[in-house]
């Protein structure tokens, strides 16, 4: 079936470092790339997506791009903020259904 | 507008009680979700609703039950609870692809 693989936290970071966190996927058919952030005690937030191979998802400085040859949605951010912290969360949607498949999720914790 | 609403925010059970989780969202989307968070788990489907007037099993059905009552709501219902069903439980609903999620509701069975 298909799934999602992120890497494991906690990340540490300081304030303006260079953020990557990875995810990469399996599936059967061309699915929909998403990445979701839950600040502490709330619901999951859209922080961007990628619908097609190439296409490349961004919102409040952080980007990703769909490659399909490596199957990867990596994350990245220039410089992070304290108010990054929180938990990101990869997900993908297959082609024709429409339940989010989700990784198991990334703490990031940026100090100042 | 509100996006997704759920109540009640927190609830202590004791092992064998029932109750039921509300959920309610404004956006006329279609379809709706229930999900439960634990440690190191991400999210985990436990029914959802393409459309009102149906719902189909997700990941981890057991030991829930759940009602599209109109386009709006969809409520979650535990008969018996079991401490293994402590958990933060979220609604999502969704038009397309991307899911919009509830602030969740975080449930202790004793």
């Amino acid at each position: 079936g298909d799934s999602v693989t992120q890497m494991e936290g906690p990340v540490t970071l300081s304030e303006e470092a260079f953020l990557t966190i990875n995810c990469t996927y399996t599936a059967t058919g061309y699915p929909s790339l998403f990445w979701y952030v839950q600040y502490p005690g709330e619901g999951l937030q859209l922080l961007l997506k990628a619908t097609k191979a190439d296409d490349k998802g961004s919102n409040k400085g952080f980007e990703a791009t769909y490659r399909k040859e490596t199957t990867s949605f990596h994350l990245e951010k220039g410089s992070v903020q304290v108010s990054d912290s929180a938990v990101y969360f990869c997900a993908l949607v297959d082609q024709g259904a429409q339940k989010l498949v989700f990784g198991q999720g990334t703490r990031l914790t940026i100090n100042p | 507008n509100a996006g997704v609403t759920q109540t009640p925010k927190f609830q202590v059970l004791k092992t064998g009680q029932s109750m039921t989780l509300q959920c309610a969202q404004d956006m006329n989307h279609n379809s709706m979700y229930w999900y439960r968070q634990d440690p190191g788990m991400g999210l985990r489907l436990i029914y959802y609703s393409a459309s009102e007037g149906t719902t189909d099993k997700g990941e981890v059905p057991n030991g829930y039950n759940v009602s599209r009552l109109n386009k709006r709501e969809f409520s979650l219902r535990l008969e018996s609870a079991a401490p293994s069903q402590t958990s933060v439980y979220f609604c999502a609903s969704s038009e397309e692809l991307a899911q919009f999620f509830g602030p969740g509701t975080r449930l202790t069975v004793l």
